[in-house]
């Protein structure tokens, strides 16, 4: 069973700041891993995607690695703003057909200007 | 192009009772999803209709359960309602084959 895995709980981090969100999954047989973002109340707004067969996808301040063979992930995000405060999630699609999603509980990062 | 749709966005229901929850889809999307999202337990995966089939099921409770239509509307419903059932439940929807999901912003059930 795919359990997947993100500590810290909660970052408070001061504006500017780089930081790396971590994500590990249990099993490797991944088909891709997706990085959400979610505010309060709200639902999830995707962020990147990695196929299996990547190694890393950008898209702005947002950089996200994949190491399939460690089982782990990380969402970097450069010069941090108070407008990234939010919960971050990843998510893992197992391979094969009609694969659902398995979570992380997700990061709830906080950006103090 | 509009996004996901839930309706309703709250509702407040007594032990007991049913709940019917209502997704559309983004325009072209056939496959829809529906998560539990719970402080306790995170985002849980509750089932999948494709072409009005249900394709993928989750760990819940026969009382959960759901169905699509050919427009690829989505309803999932909660019969016998307990406490625990509180949650936000959110709705998601792709392209056939398609890896990304698309979410809805959520109906938040209170169940008192």
């Amino acid at each position: 069973k795919q359990e997947v895995t993100q500590i810290p709980a909660a970052l408070s981090v001061p504006e500017g700041e780089n930081l790396v969100l971590n994500c590990s999954f249990t099993d490797s047989a991944i088909y891709n891993l997706q990085w959400f973002r979610q505010d309060p109340g709200k639902g999830l707004t995707s962020l990147l995607l990695i196929q299996s067969s990547q190694r890393e996808q950008t898209s702005g301040r947002l950089n996200a690695s994949l190491d399939k063979s460690s089982g782990r992930s990380t969402l970097y995000i450069a010069a941090s703003q108070p407008g990234d405060s939010a919960t971050y999630l990843c998510a893992v699609k197992r391979s094969g057909a009609n694969s659902k999603l398995t979570f992380g509980k997700g990061i709830t990062l906080s950006v103090r200007p | 192009k509009a996004g996901v749709t839930q309706t309703p966005r709250y509702l407040i229901k007594t032990r007991g009772q049913q709940v019917t929850l209502s997704c559309s889809p983004i325009s072209g999307h056939r496959s829809v999803s529906w998560y539990q999202q719970t402080p306790g337990q995170g985002l849980q995966f509750l089932f999948e209709y494709f072409s009005e089939t249900q394709r993928n099921k989750g760990n819940f409770p026969g009382r959960f359960s759901g169905r699509q239509f050919s427009n690829s509307r989505s309803e999932m419903n909660v019969s016998t309602l307990e406490l625990g059932d509180s949650a936000l439940y959110l709705c998601a929807s792709s392209l056939p084959a398609a890896d990304t999901q698309y979410f809805g912003p959520g109906t938040r059930l209170t169940v008192l």
